[in-house]
């Protein structure tokens, strides 16, 4: 049982670029989010899905698209990186409201410097 | 999703125990309290989380007064292992749309 599985760790962009950050969970949590941390803040909530096909937007959701065709896999894409989207990543997952153990999990971040 | 306030940081010595409060004046009815803890370069992990009065789990208890404008983080006999970001958050159980705030640095100090 790995949990919230989150790759690459750390990536470098140019200006530009794009690319997508992976996210896996093995616990069949309905609920996935992404969210950015940047330096001494707490956490955003970027974009959010609560199933399989269905996902809709945080509170910084610009720059970013998600889907989500399986419920185990959640990815985020940066279309076109910008400097203001350096930040740590980070994915999370539940199960849905009213069950019980719905505590979040989160995976370990990646790391994104875009130059 | 109701906002919540902490102190920015604490310090602390190894062994005592440690309180942080959270301050939540616009908690609904259907909220819950929730703590998370973060370690540098982690993703946050769930320490507690309850409804009213007293909560207590194998790391931490967690204190909700009857107006529920506020609740304590209680942390036991600190050791240096604990010096962590924690945040307080409010909202619906099972919720996917979790709220952080700055937290609070707690430094634990030998």
């Amino acid at each position: 049982n790995a949990g919230v599985t989150q790759t690459p760790k750390f990536q470098v962009l140019k200006t530009g670029q794009s690319m997508t950050l992976q996210c896996a969970q093995d616990m069949n949590h309905e609920y996935m989010s992404w969210y950015r941390q940047d330096p001494g803040m707490g956490l955003r909530l970027i974009h959010y899905s609560v199933g399989a096909g269905i996902t809709d937007q945080g509170e910084v959701p610009n720059g970013y698209n998600v889907s989500r065709s399986t419920t185990e896999d959640f990815p985020l894409r940066l279309l076109s990186a910008a400097p203001s989207q350096t930040s740590v990543y980070f994915c999370a997952s539940s199960y849905r409201a009213g069950q019980r153990n719905t505590e979040a999990f989160f995976g370990q971040g990646t790391r994104l410097t875009v130059v | 999703l109701a906002k919540t306030t902490q102190p920015i940081s604490m310090d602390s010595y190894e062994g005592q125990e440690v309180n942080i409060t959270c301050s939540h004046n616009n908690i609904a009815t259907n909220d819950y309290i929730t703590w998370y803890q973060q370690f540098p370069s982690q993703g946050p992990r769930f320490i507690i989380q309850g409804y009213k009065t007293k909560v207590t789990n194998e790391v931490a208890s967690l204190f909700i007064p009857a107006d529920r404008k506020s609740s304590t983080l209680s942390l036991p006999r600190v050791s240096l292992s604990d010096t962590a970001v924690y945040y307080c958050l409010v909202g619906k159980t099972g919720f996917q749309k979790l709220v952080f705030g700055t937290g609070t640095r707690l430094l634990v100090s030998p």
